[in-house]
């Protein structure tokens, strides 16, 4: 399967624990999103790569939620301190250049802060 | 960021043609059309994208109007299958412009 990959699928951790979520996007793609998706609500954007460069940041992404995509392969979300209020589903996508609105979604990882 | 409107639920029964409306009043020139669906505990899956009048691919259509402050993502002969939550945006990720899914409309099909 060569579609995006996240890992792990789900997280159960107490609240002020950090966690960290692994993306793999479809290997030729050059940009990698994250969104964050609550029940009965879209996808809502919180940053993006171009290459290993991060380009925005949505105000969603607080100073404890930090991204990073080394040499431009897959990246990683780190949470610090979780609050239950960061329960949901962290969704990674990837696209391919010149076809940014086109984006390939991971299945997801479903965090839960208890 | 534009916005965008749809209808928070539609049904339709198995085989008919389902027709979701979204309006995009804000839609600025460079914008793109671009509808997405979504099952339950998977990521959202691009369906269609368009600019103006009409494009159609292996699995929907979209009609956009000359104006393009409105479109319609039309689904032919539905199935049970077709049962999601249908995302209308505008927008270009080409320029950097964020994506602003929404609440999307939740198709029902019935049997």
């Amino acid at each position: 399967d060569t579609g995006v990959s996240q890992d792990p699928r789900h997280k159960i951790t107490k609240r002020g624990q950090n966690v960290t979520f692994r993306c793999d996007p479809i290997s030729e793609h050059n940009r990698l999103y994250w969104y964050r998706q609550t029940l009965g609500q879209g996808p809502e954007f919180l940053t993006y790569f171009q290459n290993e460069a991060q380009l925005e940041k949505s105000r969603l992404l607080s100073d404890r939620f930090s991204a990073e995509r080394p040499k431009g392969s897959f990246s990683t979300l780190e949470i610090q301190r979780t609050e239950q209020g960061d329960s949901a589903m962290y969704l990674c996508a990837s696209s391919h250049t010149g076809q940014h609105n086109e984006q390939f979604f991971g299945p997801g990882t479903r965090l839960t802060v208890l | 960021l534009a916005k965008t409107t749809q209808p928070i639920s539609m049904d339709s029964y198995e085989g008919q043609e389902v027709n979701i409306t979204c309006s995009h009043n804000n839609i600025a020139t460079n914008d793109y059309i671009t509808w997405y669906q979504q099952f339950p505990s998977q990521g959202p899956r691009f369906i269609i994208q368009g600019y103006k009048t009409k494009v159609t691919n292996e699995v929907a259509s979209l009609f956009i109007p000359a104006d393009r402050k409105s479109s319609t993502l039309s689904l032919p002969r539905v199935s049970l299958s077709d049962t999601a939550v249908y995302y209308c945006l505008v927008g270009d990720m080409g320029t950097g412009n964020q994506f602003y899914f929404g609440t999307g409309t939740s198709l029902t099909v019935i049997p």
